[in-house]
């Protein structure tokens, strides 16, 4: 079945640890994208990606690194996890008409 | 710059009526693309509706209409016949090719709505 998975769905990690979160699409779409969902401020685009070898920033990139080899896959890198990236994490793709978001990543840095 | 703006932090309406969220848009692009998500309590995404700027007729969706005007720069939510599962955040989204030519995907803040019995 076509979807968009992420992985882990929770993770804990301590300060100052590199984490990735994974996020894989069978809809062949071209773009992707990275949000943060934290209370009082709704979802915030982190990265996106036109297409493989093509990301650019979004609102809130700081400390955050991705990249796109292939078109199925969107992996985002917290470099050095602060505490201020505890969040929930969503990633998405999207078609001409549609876009779907995975299941989310509930990551808390410790 | 992209705006997506939701007026309404929360609303609430009796089950089996009609209810409208608000949400009103800012880009100089003429191509664009407007959605509607749904986020429950349980977290997920849910993706629920899509309009875009040159299509010419509203979009619908079962119980779920785009009100679309393009003048104003608005794309408003209708949910007929609410039933107490439709209680949830709601979140309007907007695509276009903002400068540089790739497409964001930005969010509105989101409008909470609550079916009461």
């Amino acid at each position: 079945d076509a979807g968009i998975t992420q992985s882990p769905r929770y993770k804990i990690t301590e300060t100052g640890r590199q984490v990735t979160l994974m996020c894989h699409q069978t809809w062949s779409h071209s773009y992707m994208f990275w949000y943060r969902q934290d209370l009082g401020h709704g979802l915030r685009l982190i990265y996106y990606s036109a297409a493989a070898d093509i990301t650019d920033k979004g609102e809130v990139p700081d400390g955050y690194v991705v990249s796109r080899s292939k078109t199925e896959n969107f992996p985002l890198t917290l470099e050095s996890a602060t505490r201020s990236q505890t969040s929930v994490y969503f990633c998405a793709s999207s078609g001409n008409t549609e876009a779907f978001f995975g299941q989310g990543t509930r990551l808390t840095v410790v | 710059a992209q705006k997506i703006t939701q007026t309404q932090p929360g609303m609430f309406v009796q089950e089996k009526e009609a209810v409208t969220l608000d949400c009103t848009y800012d880009t100089s692009d003429p191509s664009y693309g407007l959605f509607w998500y749904k986020q429950p309590s349980s977290g997920e995404m849910i993706f629920l509706i899509y309009q875009g700027s040159y299509d010419q007729q509203n979009a619908t969706e079962g119980r779920y209409s785009l009100n679309f005007q393009k003048a104003r720069k608005s794309a408003n939510l209708v949910i007929s016949a609410s039933q107490l599962g439709d209680s949830a955040m709601y979140f309007c989204a907007m695509r276009d090719s903002f400068s540089g030519g790739y497409n964001k995907l930005i969010f509105g803040a989101g409008t909470r709505l609550a079916v009461h019995p």
